[in-house]
């Protein structure tokens, strides 16, 4: 069972470029979310989904887009790169929302020059 | 605003004693608590989550409390091995919302 799956492991982008991270899970977990994890800082939520088709706001939102077209898969965007998004992103999903045990990915080590 | 804050960044203790972590947090009425292991270059593995209305969970070598009125949970590692070396994270949820901690690193010495 793989669980929740996240690639890339790791990239490097230039200001300005754009880039896709995908997540996907095989739990059948109607919820997802988008968490970014920064040195001293506890887990912050970008984006969240509670099923297909429904998406909203985490609590650091900007320069991030998503979408939810299946259950499965959960696409977070970087519209424009910048050096303040040179994080570890996580994707993480639940059976039913945000607020229960979440199961996480391995994590998409970013960098942004 | 509400603050989650974890005893300290790293906490170092001999193989076999109990590791002792504290997660405090204010502005906050949680409905539960949950906590979770995070080893380096991975995502976050669940341990446990305690409700408001119990003051005591365990899970084999695993121990936690949850002290609504302090406002903190400790969690504890009895007869600690360095294979429970990692990061461990507190997180707090209620009414659809969840906050993490920054999480303390564990380490134990063999």
């Amino acid at each position: 069972n793989a669980g929740v799956t996240q690639t890339p492991k790791f990239q490097v982008l230039k200001t300005g470029q754009s880039m896709t991270l995908q997540c996907a899970q095989d739990m059948n977990h109607e919820y997802m979310s988008w968490y970014r994890q920064d040195p001293g800082m506890g887990l912050r939520l970008i984006h969240y989904s509670v099923g297909a088709g429904i998406t909203d706001q985490g609590e650091v939102p900007n320069g991030y887009n998503v979408s939810r077209s299946t259950t499965e898969d959960f696409p977070l965007r970087l519209l424009s790169a910048a050096p303040s998004q040179t994080s570890v992103y996580f994707c993480a999903s639940s059976t039913r929302g945000r607020s229960e045990k979440l199961f996480f990915g391995s994590g998409t080590q970013l960098s942004v020059l | 605003s509400q603050k989650i804050e974890q005893n300290s960044e790293a906490l170092n203790i001999q193989e076999g004693k109990t590791a002792t972590l504290t997660c405090n947090y204010t502005n906050y009425s949680p409905a539960y608590l949950q906590w979770y292991r995070q080893d380096p270059g991975r995502g976050p593995v669940f341990l446990l989550l305690i409700r408001e209305n119990e003051k005591e969970k365990r899970k084999e070598r695993l121990k936690v409390t949850f002290d609504t009125t302090l406002k903190q949970s400790l969690f504890h590692i009895t007869a600690s091995q360095p294979a429970d070396s990692a990061t461990y994270l507190c997180a707090l949820g209620g009414n659809n919302d969840m906050r993490f901690g920054a999480g303390t690193r564990l380490t134990v010495k063999p």
